[in-house]
């Protein structure tokens, strides 16, 4: 099957620092990919739709100030959370859905757990 | 407004029975569904995707059925084992906004 990488998995950062999450496509090309964001518990929240050469598209109430998305290339998207702040800590989570028959189903990163402090 | 629902937040289940879960919708009408597992701390594996015309779609010991007229999908694992213990999600693709959106996951524990 498809394969997402997703680095790092895990991040502690002071206040106000910004940290880069990135997704990578490992077997296919991906001109769209998925940022989700899960607090303990709950389900995955889309955040943004970052798609290749083009700008990102942010659900309603998502900062695009604060969560920079840049899909540079069709294997690689990344997500900045900038200026981060403690309720920024949490769990996120990238995915993207290979082209052809298999264009129905998300293929997800690991998941990188920030913690701010 | 669009909901998807799980409608058990916790299942907990003696290992060989058949653990049932329930995803609800309303204000949708997907071309066709999906189920995810996720441990703890990882992200989402695909399982199953059934599509409208479809009732039923088997792997293995899993079992889901589409009813588009309940706005209904039920998940079954047959025999189920300690290891099947996990988060299960259904999901729907919002087709107007081509992204995949998810219900809020039942939480499944097999106890031996």
């Amino acid at each position: 099957g498809a394969v997402v990488s997703q680095h790092p998995s895990w991040v502690i950062c002071k206040s106000g620092t910004s940290v880069k999450i990135e997704c990578r496509s490992l077997d296919f090309q991906a001109t769209t990919m998925f940022w989700y964001r899960q607090f303990p518990k709950q389900s995955l929240m889309l955040m943004a739709t970052s798609n290749e050469g083009s700008k990102a598209t942010y659900e309603q109430g998502v900062e695009k100030d604060k969560f920079l998305i840049n899909h540079a290339s069709l294997t690689l998207s990344t997500l900045t959370v900038t200026s981060a702040h403690p309720e920024d800590s949490s769990f996120y989570i990238c995915s993207a859905r290979p082209p052809g028959t298999g264009r129905n189903i998300q293929y997800f990163g690991a998941g990188t757990r920030l913690s701010v402090l | 407004s669009q909901k998807i629902e799980q409608n058990s937040e916790a299942l907990n289940i003696q290992e060989g029975k058949t653990a049932t879960l329930t995803c609800n919708y309303t204000n949708y009408s997907p071309a066709y569904l999906q189920w995810y597992r996720q441990d703890p701390g990882r992200g989402p594996v695909f399982l199953l995707l059934i599509r409208e015309n479809e009732k039923e779609k088997r792997k293995e010991r899993l079992k889901v059925t589409f009813d588009t007229t309940l706005k209904q999908s039920l998940f079954h694992i047959t025999a189920s084992q300690p290891a099947d213990s996990a988060t299960y999600l259904c999901a729907l693709e919002d087709s107007s906004a081509s992204k995949i959106i998810f219900g809020s996951g039942t939480r499944l524990s097999i106890r031996p």
